[in-house]
């Protein structure tokens, strides 16, 4: 019965590396979504998936930011040349499928990443 | 736009006082909405949510909501609080893209509650 797990749980990248960030969902899951968590802020979407497909791109902030789930269970979310105003803590929720009863999205710990 | 409103960033009560953290929403179509809480340094953790049917909904720990769709709330209640309660809950909305394919939650800012021994 293991939950939504991310990693690393914390990540110190220096302005201009790489990172990238791993979420397993629940098994079975359908549904991934990806937010970011600011600090004193609510979660803002950042990506959505069904399987493998990414059906909701909005969020991105920009053109550095990019996710897949190659294979319809984890997924990962990649940073490309850090920015300072991208850290923030990253979550990742799954939820059964779609339909009324299983849109219940349960979250992973985070992902604290820090831009120096 | 749809938005969700929590128009209080701290709530404070005594242990064993009745507690009411409130939300207040705007989207198109008829809502789906829910109450989470995060613990310091933990992920958010799913309450209860309201799709449809009875306007009293119960979740975890006691806590329940009542949905209120003249006033577009969604206030979370607890009979009597305890100092375990003390942590930052976020009410949030299923939104409903043109698509349909869209099942992003739209999040309040959250509220602090402080239970006082």
């Amino acid at each position: 019965g293991a939950g939504v797990s991310q990693s690393p749980r914390y990540k110190v990248a220096k302005r201009g590396q790489d990172v990238a960030l791993r979420c397993d969902p629940i098994s079975g899951h359908v549904s991934l979504f990806w937010y970011q968590q600011a600090l004193g802020q609510g979660p803002e979407f950042l990506t959505y998936f069904q399987n493998e497909a990414q059906l909701d791109k909005s969020g991105l902030p920009s053109d550095r930011f990019f996710a897949e789930r190659p294979e319809g269970s984890v997924s990962t979310l990649k940073i490309q040349r850090t920015q300072q105003e991208d850290s923030a803590v990253y979550l990742c929720a799954s939820s059964l499928r779609q339909g009324s009863n299983q849109e219940t999205q349960y979250f992973g710990p985070g992902t604290r990443l820090l831009v120096l | 736009a749809q938005s969700v409103a929590q128009p209080e960033d701290q709530v404070n009560v005594a242990e064993g006082n009745p507690l009411t953290v409130k939300c207040t929403y705007s989207v198109s179509g008829n809502p789906y909405l829910f109450w989470y809480v995060q613990y310091p340094n933990r992920g958010l953790q799913f309450l209860l949510k309201y799709i449809t049917g009875d306007n009293l909904v119960k979740g975890s720990y006691g806590f329940e909501a009542e949905f209120n769709k003249s006033q577009t709330s969604f206030h979370l209640k607890k009979p009597s609080a305890l100092v375990s309660d003390s942590a930052l809950y976020f009410c949030a909305v299923r939104a409903f893209g043109r698509a349909g394919n869209n099942r992003k939650l739209i999040w309040g800012l959250g509220t602090s509650l402080a239970v006082n021994p």
